[in-house]
């Protein structure tokens, strides 16, 4: 089993609401990733967490936050977002954080639209 | 910034081979070459990935130059369904391990 789910699969939401989106895997994989992408754009990194632990933040905003509960488990929390956060935002998986050395595959979720109002 | 450099598009008749280049002339010895795709709208999806000899799985087959500069994708019958963004990436290394560092892409079109 590759997979990666993430819920929901379309989020709307006004700029003062406070969301959340869940990731989700069971292969016991212990690096996780978010990821934006906007229109006809590739992925951007955002968070990595290896072993639960916030490993890289590439200099998101405070106002996504996210959170690693366990090692199946990934949110992404969303409050005061602004219309340009509109994308979809992509969860992936990986057995460890991988270095140059190694081969680990990253296994992408079929991600969230998110639309800002 | 991206490590690698690819042609922005490409069209590819179905049962024909598709043959999509990339550049990474910049790439270390201990740098991984990996291929993802994206069809529309989807999460983007590993093909294939290679360090220095060809590889091939049921997906594609990756061809690495000797000197590593650059590396090609073989689908060897595309099909519609092969329709994406298909993305060449170096691991790029960091303190804290890497991450997939996404550049522009092919967008490969299959036809009838």
């Amino acid at each position: 089993d590759t997979e990666v789910t993430q819920t929901p699969k379309h989020l709307v939401m006004g700029m003062t609401n406070k969301k959340s989106l869940k990731c989700e895997q069971h292969m016991g994989h212990r690096a996780m990733y978010w990821y934006k992408q906007k229109a006809k754009k590739p992925p951007e990194l955002m968070f990595v967490y290896s072993y639960e632990k916030l490993s890289i933040n590439e200099s998101v905003p405070s106002r996504f936050s996210p959170e690693c509960p366990n090692s199946s488990l990934l949110n992404l929390h969303l409050h005061a977002l602004q219309p340009e956060d509109s994308a979809l935002y992509l969860c992936a998986s990986s057995k460890r954080l991988a270095g140059a050395y190694s081969t680990d595959t990253q296994y992408f979720g079929p991600g969230t639209r998110l639309t800002v109002l | 910034d991206a490590k690698t450099t690819q042609p922005t598009s490409m069209d590819c008749a179905e049962g024909r081979a598709a043959n999509l280049p990339c550049n990474h002339s910049t790439i270390s010895g201990n740098e991984y070459v990996y291929w993802y795709r994206q069809i529309h709208s989807q999460g983007p999806q590993y093909i294939i990935h290679g360090l220095k000899n060809n590889e091939t799985n049921e997906m594609a087959s990756l061809i690495i130059t000797e000197d590593r500069k650059s590396s090609t994708l073989i689908l060897p019958h595309a099909t519609l369904r092969d329709t994406a963004v298909y993305y060449c990436i170096v691991r790029v290394a960091g303190q804290a391990g890497t991450a997939l560092i996404f550049g522009k892409g092919t967008t490969l079109s299959v036809s009838s």
